[in-house]
């Protein structure tokens, strides 16, 4: 099945820093979205991007939707301690296949953020 | 967008026996799925819960361990069956208003420890 590799696997950084995290498929993807799951909770839905080349903010948060339609990119800056949490990349693949319509996930970004 | 509420929240099973997790959507939703998260790891789709219908599992899922329904646009339950210690986890109800590029939002989870 499609399959979206994530990166990096977790961070450990000071509040105040940037952070960076990004998103790659093999496949075309025709939407990115971007999720953070705090502890005990379900995923909510942070950015979402529907055109190559996209660049979209919210608030500290900025994503990016490749030229190439296979990879995306989260940064959030000046980090807060409230920003701890686990962040996902998650696209329907395009149409044609089995997995139309369905959300994959990437396995996910673990932030930690120290005050 | 939808809020959805789970029950239980929470729930701690002996081997064999079998758990109801109920779903509940403040608003008709088009698609209502079936995740599952296990510790550390990303979400896995279990099954789509289709109205009126069987449910469409995806691979390594099927219906006598995992049965699903879905009598409304508002309502899924999944069931855990003849559980075993490798079926703790998290189980995550998600929702979709409108085509599959519309934002997909996600219930609070149960997180299921069987012993």
């Amino acid at each position: 099945g499609q399959q979206l590799n994530q990166s990096p696997q977790s961070m450990f950084i000071q509040e105040g820093e940037d952070v960076s995290m990004n998103c790659t498929s093999s496949s075309i993807f025709n939407t990115w979205l971007w999720y953070k799951q705090d502890p005990g909770e379900g995923p909510v839905l942070l950015i979402a991007l529907y055109k190559a080349g996209e660049l979209t903010s919210n608030g500290r948060l900025t994503a990016q939707f490749g030229i190439t339609r296979k990879d995306s990119f989260l940064n959030i800056s000046a980090s807060i301690p409230s920003d701890v949490g686990i962040y996902f990349c998650a696209g329907p693949p395009g149409a044609g296949g089995t997995s139309y319509g369905k959300l994959t996930f990437g396995q996910g970004t673990i932030l930690t953020v120290h005050p | 967008s939808a809020v959805i509420s789970q029950k239980p929240s929470r729930d701690i099973c002996q081997r064999g026996t079998s758990l109801t997790i109920q779903c509940q959507v403040d608003s008709q939703v088009t698609m209502m799925f079936w995740y599952r998260q296990q510790p550390g790891q990303s979400l896995t789709l279990i099954a789509t819960a289709n109205q009126g219908s069987e449910a469409t599992y995806e691979s390594g899922f099927v219906i006598d361990k995992f049965p699903i329904s879905r009598p409304n646009l508002t309502f899924s339950t999944l069931t855990v069956s003849n559980m075993s210690p490798e079926d703790s986890s998290i189980y995550l109800c998600s929702g979709r208003q409108g085509g599959p590029y519309n934002e997909q939002f996600f219930g609070p989870g149960t997180r299921l420890t069987v012993l």
